[in-house]
């Protein structure tokens, strides 16, 4: 079990240019999330899934957009990265919502410069 | 909205003693609240759920508390090991999701 997987470890964007994360889990989980983490902000939630084929809006969606084709995979994509968007990124999955532990990918560090 | 809130951003504690973080929560039910171990570089990895019908929960050296009145956990670790430093984030689950405190960086030291 390789639990979760997030891909790629690292990346650096120009500003402007384009990119998709992608996060895999092997546990059957139902729920998926994307977070961002920034010093002294804590984790903060960007979308979510309840199932395949289903996505919703988190805390800080402005700037991203998810798919959710299989159940196993969850991708976010940034259209037009800004400087502001210099995170660390983790994906989460859970058998079910809010009521049960989420497994945690290892994170993707992302500087746009 | 929801809020959650650590207290303390940094804890700094003797090794051997107890170490004793708080969480605390605004009106929301029914209260669950999770903690998480984070170290440096990694994701964070589930320690405990508590429910707002739990007194208390235990694994380990770990323990937590959960005080319904006060809208608070309360997050112990046990004779302390320098091993156990790292941050500790206190989450509240809502129904399809869950959202987190900003931390407390928790250091023993030896």
């Amino acid at each position: 079990n390789a639990g979760v997987t997030q891909t790629p470890k690292f990346r650096v964007l120009k500003t402007g240019q384009s990119m998709t994360l992608l996060c895999a889990q092997d546990m059957n989980h139902e729920y998926m999330y994307w977070y961002r983490q920034d010093p002294g902000m804590g984790l903060r939630l960007i979308h979510y899934s309840v199932g395949e084929g289903t996505t919703a809006k988190g805390e800080v969606p402005d700037g991203y957009n998810v798919s959710r084709l299989k159940k196993q995979n969850f991708l976010l994509g940034l259209e037009s990265a800004a400087p502001s968007q210099t995170s660390v990124y983790f994906c989460a999955s859970s058998l079910q919502g809010g009521d049960y532990e989420q497994y945690f990918g290892p994170g993707t560090r992302l500087t746009v410069t | 909205s929801q809020k959650i809130e650590q207290n303390s951003e940094a804890l700094n504690i003797q090794e051997g003693k107890t170490a004793t973080l708080t969480c605390n929560y605004t009106n929301y039910s029914p209260a669950y609240l999770q903690w998480y171990r984070q170290d440096p570089g990694r994701g964070p990895v589930f320690l405990l759920l508590i429910r707002e019908n739990e007194k208390e929960k235990r694994k380990e050296r770990l323990k937590v508390t959960f005080d319904t009145t006060l809208k608070q956990s309360l997050f112990h670790i046990t004779a302390s090991q320098p091993a156990d430093s790292a941050t500790y984030l206190c989450a509240l689950s809502m129904h399809d999701k869950i959202i987190f405190g900003k931390g407390t960086r928790l250091h023993i030291l030896p």
